[in-house]
């Protein structure tokens, strides 16, 4: 089983890029990252996925060394929009008992 | 299209009773989802049900269960509530075909259960 493990807290200014990183150390072959962002009173919603090296999209990049024992998202130029809490999420992508464990989410609070 | 979306929104029990909440999918999509939320355990996994199975679980005790109908849709019961039970319920869903983690899952926006 994959434990996860994410800062608790940070702080940016508006403006400036993010690097949010997970320590997955036990990370199992068949597992992929997921990053997901969450503000109050929602469910998350779905950034960005990776298996290895590194995934961009429109909003965020994910980085993934080649040992996978952790992942960092980087958000570019970030807004008063992007305070939320991240969270990585690994898992397994194949059917099956394989269990799914999400990071303890870090609290991004971005400041003008 | 529509999103996810959970009823009721809000609930509240005693200790001892029972609870069932539901949960609406997207269209076409085939695996739905269960995660608890609390401030102390962050997000935990309850279990995932694709073509009315149940295809993962979490490691939650048998009080808590669920099932998915033919149209997708999925309810999740809990029995014999406690005060720990208190949470936010969140489903998610998506196409599932590879397995939760391979698809991006869509949340709906929970539902918060207080227990007393």
């Amino acid at each position: 089983l994959a434990k996860t493990t994410q800062p608790i807290s940070m702080d940016s200014y508006e403006g400036q890029e993010v690097n949010i990183t997970c320590s997955h150390n036990n990370i199992a072959t068949n597992d992929y990252i997921t990053w997901y962002q969450q503000f109050p009173s929602q469910g998350p919603r779905f950034i960005i996925q990776g298996y290895k090296t590194k995934v961009t999209n429109e909003v965020a990049s994910l980085f993934i060394p080649a040992d996978r024992k952790s992942s960092t998202l980087s958000l570019p130029r970030v807004s008063l929009s992007d305070t939320a809490v991240y969270y990585c999420l690994v898992g397994a992508n194949s059917g099956g008992y394989q269990k799914v464990t999400f990071g303890t989410g870090t609290k991004l609070q971005v400041i003008p | 299209k529509a999103g996810v979306t959970q009823t009721p929104r809000y609930l509240i029990k005693t200790r001892g009773q029972q609870v069932t909440l539901s949960c609406s999918p997207i269209s076409g999509h085939r695996s739905v989802s269960w995660y608890q939320q609390t401030p102390g355990q962050g997000l935990q996994f309850l279990f995932e049900y694709f073509s009315e199975t149940q295809r993962n679980k979490g490691n939650f005790p048998g009080r808590f269960s669920g099932r998915q109908f033919s149209n997708s849709r999925s309810e999740m019961n809990v029995s014999t509530l406690e005060l720990g039970d208190s949470a936010l319920y969140l489903c998610a869903s998506s196409l599932g075909l590879a397995g939760i983690v391979a698809h991006e899952q869509f949340f709906g926006p929970g539902t918060r259960l207080t227990v007393l």
